[in-house]
């Protein structure tokens, strides 16, 4: 079965750091571009970084640029987002994805919730 | 920065009835435009890519149209499973429309 599955969603303080991870399973990973989409709660869809598949193409939300950092590590079959210096408005679900045709997004993970606040 | 508007915001229909949802691009994205379903809870579920291909599973009631900047998505007869939000995307900057709601009336 074609799967993401993401991990790593917790209550952060403002101004901390988070790592989310999606584990990748039933396709050959290290073909795909991988992306992460996130929702704040009540809100629309915000699409946030993509990587290539060989990790040399990275994509960031300029609302969000600086502060991410996009990673995947191919042997595991996983993708990684490092997200520093977080608000409160970086609460949301994150959802990790696998991207087709260069910009649409057919498989999705459940998504991870990042909470920030005091 | 290409932005999409969809409309209506909210759509009231009763089951069987044909829903017609409106995505309207800044600037043109050729065909480059995906729908997507979301549902209380879930992940979105990819519907449409290419303006007008149906993903794999997609049932035929719905379909995708349009080109250069006015995109419509049709669902022929509603079936409840249907009442939810929807989102259109394009690929200049991956960013989404602000969704339509269609609810039950």
């Amino acid at each position: 079965e074609v799967q993401l599955v993401e991990s790593g969603g917790d209550l952060v303080q403002p101004g901390g750091s988070l790592r989310l991870s999606c584990a990748a399973s039933g396709f050959t990973f290290n073909i795909y571009t991988m992306s992460w989409v996130r929702q704040a709660p009540g809100k629309g869809l915000e699409w946030v970084s993509y990587i290539g598949s060989s990790s040399g193409d990275v994509s960031y939300a300029d609302s969000l640029k600086g502060r991410l950092t996009i990673s995947r590590d191919n042997a595991r079959n996983s993708v990684y987002l490092q997200m520093n210096s977080l608000r409160p408005d970086d609460t949301a679900v994150y959802y990790c994805a696998r991207e087709l045709g260069g910009y649409f997004f057919d498989i999705w993970g459940q998504g991870t919730l990042v909470t920030v606040s005091s | 920065e290409i932005v999409l508007t969809q409309s209506p915001a909210t759509l009231s229909l009763s089951p069987g009835e044909r829903a017609t949802l409106s995505c309207r691009a800044s600037q043109s994205v050729s065909s480059s435009l995906a729908w997507y379903q979301q549902k209380p809870g879930q992940a979105p579920r990819l519907l449409i890519y290419d303006a007008s291909n149906r993903a794999t599973g997609i049932p035929a009631r719905f379909s995708g149209s349009g080109s250069g900047t006015d995109f419509t998505l049709t669902i022929s007869g509603l079936e409840p499973e249907d009442f939810a939000v929807y989102y259109c995307q394009q690929r200049s900057n991956w960013s989404f429309g602000q969704g339509t709601k269609v609810e039950i009336k």
